[in-house]
This record gives C-alpha cells, structure tokens and sequence, in this order.
C-alpha cells in the first residue's frame, strides 16, 4: 500500500512564524503535490514537483515555497504565516502521469492566530 | 474559471436508495476522471476512475459514467450506506501544451440517512 505520511497532524502558529509541512511518501513516486482545502473552494494546488529538485507553481503559491531535496520527501514552506493561510493541507504522490491515481496523505490542520 | 465543477453542494439519501453525484468539465483536453471519498479530518482516498475512451466502469457498488459529448460524468452508489457519508470530489486530469493538469472540483457532501 502507498503511504504518504505528513509529520504533523495538527498545528498551531502565530502571524510571522515561518511553518514547515514536511511530507514523505514510501513508493518511490516521482510525483508530489501540495493542496489546500477550504470549505466551498474544494481542492486547491499549492505547488507540485515531478522530480528532485524541480518544482512548478501551482494555482495558489502565494505565500508559500516548497522544497524537495529527496525524491520522498516535499516540504511545504510558509515565509511569514497569516490568517488567511488557516487550512488543511494535503500532501499528495503519484507514479507516472497524469492518468495514474493520485495518493493523499491524512492532511495537516493549520491555525494561524 | 471553473474548470471541474460539481454544482451540488450536497445530497441527502436514504439508505439502501442510490446515490448519483454528478460533475462537470470545460475543458476538451482532460482524458482521465477520477473520483476520490473524504472523511473529516482525512486526506481524500481514491475511489474510482475513468478513462475517456470508455464510457462506464463499475466497482461492486460505485460506477461511474462519463458521457464525453456532454462533457459530464457521475458516479453512482448503489446500494447507499450510513458509511458513505462523506465529501465526494471530482478531478479530471489531461496534459496541455506539454503540461499535465489535474483539476479538482469543490466537492458535494453526501448524507446517507439510516
């Protein structure tokens, strides 16, 4: 079974911090993803990666980067946190192109006060 | 622009009854359709998928139907169960000038009533 395993479950920070996400995914995918969701707005990509070292924005990088140093793991970075960033994110792989199933990890709840 | 878009919100059913969760996509490049199930305080599983050269696949209870001159697609759970109630998203993928998209819709919320 694919695991994609995001560290932190629930997480709490204030305006300014710098927050990191970290993601790792166990099957060798090429492929990883972040999105965020909010309610009535669905699934929206942060930014995704296909390779070590190679990242493409998504539809809403504003206020993020990303990092991805191994091929199992992709971080999602937040420069200076803000109350709009409040969200779960989710943290995705996939092997292969776009017709392959995309793999979500359990998501990470992030306040922001 | 809304790309994918899933116009219900949300759906009430009665248990044992069917469920029909229907979507909607713009875009003629997109060639594969999947359907993914979200628990609260979950990441979305995947559920089912499509490709469009096909026009039904069936899983046990969940089938999905794609009618591509229609640009639409549902999917189908028969018999519904308590345990379905869940967000169900639509994403529909495809590659354009080079660059792969995997577009999700906002999702509908299905309760299934005992």
């Amino acid at each position: 079974d694919v695991k994609v395993t995001q560290s932190s479950r629930y997480l709490v920070k204030r305006t300014g911090e710098k927050v990191f996400l970290e993601c790792v995914q166990d099957m060798d995918h090429e492929n990883m993803f972040w999105y965020r969701q909010d309610p009535g707005l669905g699934l929206r990509l942060i930014y995704f990666s296909y390779d070590v070292k190679m990242k493409e924005k998504g539809d809403i990088p504003e206020g993020y980067s990303v990092s991805r140093e191994k091929k199992e793991r992709f971080s999602l970075i937040l420069e200076s946190a803000s109350t709009n960033q409040t969200s779960m994110y989710l943290c995705a792989s996939r092997v292969g192109g776009s017709g392959n199933t995309i793999y979500f990890g359990e998501g990470s709840w992030l306040t922001v006060v | 622009d809304q790309q994918v878009k899933q116009n219900s919100p949300s759906l009430s059913v009665q248990e044992g009854r069917i469920s029909i969760l229907n979507c909607d996509y713009t875009n003629s490049m997109f060639d594969y359709f999947l359907w993914y199930k979200k628990y609260p305080a979950e990441g979305p599983t995947f559920l089912i998928s499509i490709s469009s050269i096909k026009d039904k696949n069936e899983d046990g209870r969940f089938t999905v139907f794609l009618n591509k001159s229609a640009k639409h697609l549902s999917l189908h759970i028969v018999p519904s169960q308590p345990g379905d109630s869940a967000v169900y998203f639509c994403a529909a993928s495809g590659t354009q000038g080079g660059s792969e998209k995997l577009v999700f819709g906002k999702g509908t919320k299905l309760t299934v009533n005992p």
